[in-house]
């Protein structure tokens, strides 16, 4: 059975830091692009990053582009990301997600307020 | 970016009743578009990816269909485990994009 935990989540104040982490089991990790999606609350879905399967590739929209960094460990079967200069606009559930949005973790929220 | 206009936003309807929801892309998504079912509390699920391959355990009453940029999710008989959120999703090309939902809510 495919699961995903997401951790690292919390209330965090404006410009500030946060690393979120997902642990896999129940597949092979190595084999798959990984996700994260995100949920602002009582709104819709936005897609956040990407990464390959190998991480030498990733992908941002342009609303986190050069403040949020995703990245692995295949070795621990671990998905990461890691957000810098944090804003209100980024409260919201974290959820980590296998390949493009096809299994999901249960999500992590992030509250970013002073 | 391409945006997906999902509708409706808000559909009433019984058990038992065949539903139909729709999205509409702003260009062409190569049938890259899945569907997802959301209830309160709960991370989204795959329904049915790439417009008309339903996800493992998904029940049969759930199906998709379209092409280009119209696509549909359609629901034959409703059942009371059915209520909730639906989304789609596209991936064809970065960024993905999701429509805003449509609450499917007991008439």
């Amino acid at each position: 059975e495919v699961q995903l935990v997401e951790s690292g989540g919390g209330l965090v104040q404006p410009g500030r830091s946060l690393k979120l982490s997902c642990v896999a089991s129940g597949f092979t990790f190595n084999n798959y692009w990984m996700t994260w999606i995100r949920q602002a609350p009582g709104k819709g879905l936005e897609w956040v990053a990407s990464i390959t399967n190998t991480g030498g590739s990733t992908y941002y929209p342009d609303s986190v582009k050069g403040r949020f960094t995703i990245s692995r460990d295949n070795a621990k079967s671990t998905l990461y990301l890691q957000m810098n200069s944090l804003r209100s606009e980024d409260t919201a559930t974290y959820y980590c997600t296998r390949g493009r949005a096809a299994y999901w973790g249960q999500g992590t929220l992030v509250t970013v307020s002073s | 970016d391409i945006q997906m206009t999902q509708s409706p936003s808000l559909l009433s309807a019984s058990v038992g009743d065949r539903v139909t929801i729709n999205c509409k892309a702003s260009q062409n998504i190569n049938k890259y578009l899945n569907w997802y079912q959301q209830k309160l509390g709960e991370a989204p699920k795959l329904l049915i990816y790439n417009t008309n391959n339903l996800q493992t355990g998904i029940p049969s009453r759930f199906s998709g269909s379209g092409s280009g940029t119209d696509y549909t999710l359609t629901i034959s008989s409703l059942q009371p485990e059915d209520f909730g959120t639906y989304f789609c999703f596209q991936h064809n090309s970065w960024p993905d994009t999701f429509g805003a939902g449509t609450k499917l809510e007991l008439k």
